[in-house]
């Protein structure tokens, strides 16, 4: 089983839509969850980083961490054509070393 | 001004060759790493230094072998390169307990 699972999709919503993406993982150690977008040909970056349980948000985007469950989502709301590409959960124990999902492709349609 | 980077972006190459991949950091972080992602986009470690020092040495093929100079620089040199090394190599950096900094990545075709 690996650490962590994510749908890859592809997920395919209309612009203005709510988008919900999710990962599941099986190290109840796991505190540090981040989330990073991927525009295609570029190296990931940091959208979301969260502290162990709990919502963080960021403008459009929302975190939510659910340890309990050991499932971790990011909301986009009012989801724009930019917001095209594909989103890494990365999670891990210590904060050195993270682990990451296999990244949903998500394409807003104008 | 980019904060990391790396050379070169492309890298095709024959089979049983050696090449390196160069990564410099610009953000004063401590500790570097190397990624490997697939063609199916999935992100797996490969090896993190921290202060010039190897911390994380994850199962890869002892043909890569990473070289700290300084805590600015990761440089990845393979040997022996085989079809299955094809693949885009990430160097990222990160301060302790604080997000990791992606490269723009080196897409490596192995002929």
């Amino acid at each position: 089983q690996k650490e962590v699972e994510q749908d890859p999709g592809p997920l395919s919503v209309p612009e203005g839509a709510i988008v919900s993406l999710n990962c599941t993982y099986s190290n109840s150690a796991f505190q540090y969850f981040m989330w990073y977008r991927q525009y295609s040909r570029k190296g990931p970056e940091l959208l979301m980083y969260t502290y162990s349980s709990g919502n963080k948000e960021d403008g459009r985007f929302t975190a939510q961490v659910d340890k309990s469950s050991k499932y971790i989502s990011l909301f986009i709301r009012d989801s724009q054509p930019s917001d095209s590409a594909t989103y890494l959960c990365a999670m891990s124990a210590t904060g050195n070393q993270f682990y990451f999902g296999t990244g949903t492709s998500l394409t807003v349609i104008p | 001004d980019t904060a990391v980077s790396q050379t070169p972006k492309y890298l095709v190459t024959q089979m049983g060759n050696d090449k390196s991949i160069k990564c410099e950091q610009n953000l004063g972080h401590d500790t570097m790493y190397w990624y490997k992602q697939d063609s199916k986009k999935f992100l797996k470690i490969m090896f993190s230094y921290n202060n010039k020092e190897l911390i994380i040495n994850e199962t890869v093929p002892n043909r890569f072998s990473p070289k700290s100079p300084d805590k600015a620089h990761l440089n990845l040199h393979i040997n022996s390169l085989e079809l299955g090394d094809s693949a885009v190599y990430f160097c990222a950096s990160s301060s302790a307990l604080d997000e990791q900094y992606f490269g723009p990545g080196t897409r490596l075709t192995v002929t």
